[in-house]
């Protein structure tokens, strides 16, 4: 079956880096995607990783181990609007819709001054 | 680009009534687009995916009759909330793949926020 697991809540200071985990479990994989998404809002895309390794953008890095089936959503000088959700997504082939993605619960991010 | 709009934003309606929510891509196609519903502090729930010309896929547990969806075009999908309850108020939001960029990541519209009295 399917099943993506990241952390529920975490807090963090102002300035500091964050990583936010994400593992799953799927037959057959076809890329992972981590979102934002602040309440209240709709989700915004951050990043995308389909080979392993580190995909850097600006203060938010994403990384991915196919092997281990891991990832991980790292963020850099945080700042108070960082506080949102932080949803991981993989799109799995086998899926029966090779379109759609899978989600994770999603993980909230409190960034305290 | 890749911009997904939503319309309408807020709609309050009584139950028993019907609610039709428009899904726009603004800059490019979409062969298929994904309808999601998301409770308060809940991850999203994906309810159908909708594929343009043709008749959409409900995830198990959604009641096709009561969500109808239409995709008649490369740019338009709707969801209509047939014989709504209190019950199906939530948040509705639609994406929608770019499949030109090659990494098929969704793009999200804004969201509806559905409240029935």
């Amino acid at each position: 079956g399917q099943n993506i697991d990241q952390p529920t809540e975490m807090t963090a200071t102002e300035g500091a880096i964050v990583q936010i985990n994400c593992t799953y479990q799927t037959s057959g994989f076809n890329g992972l995607f981590w979102y934002q998404q602040h309440a209240g809002e709709a989700p915004t895309f951050l990043s995308y990783n389909v080979l392993d390794g580190l995909e850097e953008k600006g203060r938010f890095s994403s990384f991915l181990s196919r092997s281990k089936g891991y990832s991980y959503l790292l963020l850099k000088e945080l700042q108070m609007k960082d506080s949102a959700s932080y949803l991981c997504a993989v799109r799995d082939y086998n899926a029966g819709n090779n379109r759609k993605l899978i989600w994770g619960l999603g993980t909230s991010l409190a960034v305290n001054p | 680009g890749a911009v997904v709009s939503q319309h309408p934003s807020r709609v309050i309606c009584k139950s028993g009534t019907s609610v039709k929510i428009e899904c726009r891509s603004l800059d490019f196609q979409a062969t298929t687009m994904f309808w999601y519903r998301q409770f308060p502090k809940q991850s999203l729930m994906l309810m159908a995916t909708s594929n343009e010309g043709s008749k959409a896929t409900y995830e198990q547990g959604v009641e096709k009759d009561k969500f109808l969806i239409n995709h008649a075009s490369l740019t338009l999908s709707t969801l209509t909330v047939t014989s709504a309850h209190p019950e199906d108020s939530s948040f509705y939001i639609c994406s929608a793949d770019d499949t030109e960029s090659g990494v098929y990541e969704q793009y999200f519209g804004p969201g509806t926020r559905l409240t029935v009295t």
